[in-house]
């Protein structure tokens, strides 16, 4: 049964900072990867989506890695702002012939100003 | 509207009481997806409809737990005899296409719901 874990799970950092959000999975036998943005009270927002065949995406100052062998991936936010506050969710997608997504828990972040 | 709906947003139930819980996806979307959420812990897979069928339930706990989407748009889960341990914010999702893996699933923005 395919696992994912983040880590950490809680992140409080000064506004301006880089930071790495983690992802592991357990079964590298996936089609693709994605993180997601959840906000209090809505609904969940896709930021990257990294094929199994490649190895990284970029989105303004977003860049997601994946090392599939090692069943892993980074999420990457370059200078950081309040507005980035927000749960991240990392998501495998299974081979079922469908969308069917395996989410992990989840990095709480606080960006403070 | 452009995105997905849900109502309601928030349903409180008293344990044993049925609900019903509905999902407007994006016009035009083949796919259609229920997710729950428990608290502190992400989305878990539910069922899955392409169009009106039902491809996917392997995710529903129990037999209680009933979808379904009748004409290929709106869905509609339903929970008999609801118990404590269904508390969670019950999330729908749809994409345009179907069998794609690459296709993105916009999300609705959840109902919440509390059993006492």
């Amino acid at each position: 049964k395919q696992e994912v874990t983040q880590i950490p799970a809680a992140l409080s950092v000064p506004e301006g900072e880089n930071l790495v959000l983690n992802c592991s999975f357990t079964d590298s036998a996936i089609y693709n990867l994605q993180w997601f943005r959840q906000d209090p009270g809505k609904g969940l927002t896709s930021l990257l989506l990294i094929q199994s065949s490649q190895r990284e995406q970029t989105s303004g100052r977003l860049n997601a890695s994946l090392d599939k062998s090692s069943g892993r991936s980074t999420l990457y936010i370059a200078a950081s702002q309040p507005g980035d506050s927000a749960t991240y969710l990392c998501a495998v997608t299974l081979n079922t012939g469908f969308q069917k997504l395996v989410f992990g828990t989840g990095t709480r972040l606080l960006v403070s100003p | 509207g452009a995105g997905v709906s849900q109502s309601p947003r928030y349903k409180v139930a008293k344990r044993g009481q049925d609900v019903a819980l509905r999902c407007d996806p994006i016009s035009g979307h083949v796919s259609l997806f229920w997710y729950q959420q428990a608290l502190g812990q992400g989305p878990e897979f539910l069922t899955y409809f392409q169009n009106e069928a039902q491809l996917d339930k392997s995710g529903l706990p129990s037999d209680r737990f009933f979808a379904e989407r009748p004409e290929g748009s709106v869905s509609t889960l339903k929970i008999q005899r609801t118990q404590q341990e269904d508390s969670a914010v019950y999330l729908c999702a749809s994409s345009l296409l179907a069998g794609s893996s690459t296709d993105t699933q916009y999300f609705g923005p959840g109902t919440r719901l509390t059993v006492l």
